[in-house]
């Protein structure tokens, strides 16, 4: 039971680099997050999709990208990599935001340092 | 807007203790709330939830109750054990469905360390 699979688990980049962490989900969710984790900040969003070929922006949504082009993937991009941007990227998937409920299936989470 | 607070740690317990993890909210009308666990060099996982008002939610010996007059939903667990060690996160679902739909608002997280 793959779930969700985040690609690469582990990166370091130098500042002004770019790179592309990459998000997978078997489930057929329509719905999908891209998060990042800090220490004493809890989990911010920084974009989510509701369906291929769309996406919006969340809480910290500056210095990313996104694409939506399968249902199933859900790319973060980084065009010039910043220090501020070092964090654990954690991508998750929902099935329905629709109602009450709606539980997020997270991936094990994307080490990235910015040199 | 929205959002959640609970509980600054580290929490440090010894196994077999009592487990309270405080969780207070702010939200328009009347959210879903959940409990979300992390497991060291995991993703979170849903550990419970609860959609209204006086509705217990339970999985592994933890409960919370959705409690509406003092916005909270305090987590508690009679005996924790070693495996119990992680970091625990309240979050909240509204009932806004426009513009961020299906969004979660998470607490900042409360990492809790079980002794043996």
């Amino acid at each position: 039971n793959a779930g969700v699979t985040q690609t690469p688990k582990f990166r370091v980049l130098k500042t002004g680099q770019s790179m592309t962490l990459l998000c997978a989900q078997d489930m057929n969710h329509e719905y999908m997050y891209w998060y990042r984790q800090d220490p004493g900040m809890g989990l911010r969003l920084i974009h989510y999709s509701v369906g291929e070929g769309t996406t919006a922006k969340g809480e910290v949504p500056d210095g990313y990208n996104v694409s939506r082009l399968k249902k199933q993937n859900f790319l973060l991009g980084l065009e010039s990599a910043a220090p501020s941007q070092t964090s654990v990227y954690f991508c998750a998937s929902s099935y329905l935001a629709g109602g009450p409920t709606g539980e997020l299936f997270f991936g094990e989470g994307s080490r990235l340092t910015v040199l | 807007g929205d959002s959640v607070t609970q509980m600054e740690g580290p929490v440090t317990l010894s196994e077999e203790a009592f487990l309270t993890i405080n969780c207070t909210y702010t939200a328009t009308g009347y959210p879903s709330l959940f409990w979300y666990v992390q497991y060291p060099g995991e993703g979170l996982q849903l550990l419970l939830k609860a959609t209204k008002a006086d509705d217990k939610g339970s999985n592994k010996g933890f409960e919370a109750t959705y409690r509406k007059e003092t916005t909270s939903f305090h987590l508690e667990k009679g005996s924790v054990q070693v495996s119990d060690s992680a970091v625990y996160f309240c979050a909240l679902k509204g009932r806004n469905y426009g513009g961020s739909q299906g969004n979660l608002i998470f607490g900042k997280g409360t990492k809790l360390s079980v002794k043996p």
